[in-house]
């Protein structure tokens, strides 16, 4: 079963606009982590934020923010102002913590389109 | 700084053949892990090691790969008579606990695998 869904394949948004990128997982564990990564067209993915299940506060760096909602299993990412950079394919992942030996289980990316 | 480097980048092969993936981790982690990336999918576990210990293997890794770290620094991805099933990219990462015994992978730039 499918422990991260990025429900949305392709976002197609043009620069300056906000976009909220979904993400929902699920788990047993009561401690575990979720992290966004972003893969830009030359393949290497880039690490860009680390949450832990028992800390539900919100994250803002720069255009970057991030909603964790424990009660919807939620783990949302805003990129505000958009730029033609910050077309990617942004993923989601969740590590369950030493039960999993810290794998990550990535959902299948939402690919993201911003034109001038 | 010096990120996680992998060799080669890209290697295309015939069916049957054997293939060897080089994977150099950032200094001074201790852990590091392999993930297999299909097109239009996030990437799946395959292994990892912590030092040159292998802790755990994905049901994906079938007896055709072999993974290994001698000396616990880097990691060898070994598959043998390969399969156009087995054209993807291969990703490496590796990480740290940190004080909070927490860890973030940070991926190298893959070796794209076409199997012909």
């Amino acid at each position: 079963a499918q422990k991260v869904t990025q429900a949305q394949t392709e976002i197609s948004v043009v620069e300056k606009e906000d976009v909220t990128l979904d993400c929902v997982y699920e788990t047993r564990d009561t401690t575990y982590y979720l992290f966004w990564y972003k893969q830009p067209p030359s393949g290497e993915l880039v690490f860009l934020i680390r949450r832990n299940s028992f800390d539900e506060q919100n994250e803002i760096s720069g255009r970057y923010s991030w909603n964790f909602q424990k009660s919807t299993s939620s783990f949302n990412f805003t990129i505000t102002a958009s730029q033609v950079v910050d077309s990617a394919v942004y993923f989601c992942a969740l590590s369950e913590g030493e039960d999993s030996g810290y794998a990550l289980n990535f959902g299948k990316g939402t690919s993201l389109l911003v034109t001038p | 700084d010096t990120g996680v480097s992998q060799d080669p980048r890209h290697k295309i092969t015939k069916r049957g053949q054997n293939v060897t993936f080089r994977c150099d981790p950032i200094s001074e982690h201790n852990r590091l892990y392999w993930y297999r990336q299909t097109l239009g999918q996030g990437p799946e576990f395959l292994t990892y090691f912590q030092n040159e210990a292998q802790l755990e293997k994905s049901r994906l890794l079938s007896d055709r790969f072999s993974a290994e770290r001698p000396k616990g620094s880097f990691s060898t991805l070994e598959i043998q008579r390969t399969e156009q099933g087995d054209s993807a990219m291969y990703l490496c990462a590796s990480s740290l606990f940190d004080s909070q015994y927490q860890e973030t992978q940070y991926f190298g730039p893959g070796t794209r695998l076409l199997v012909l």
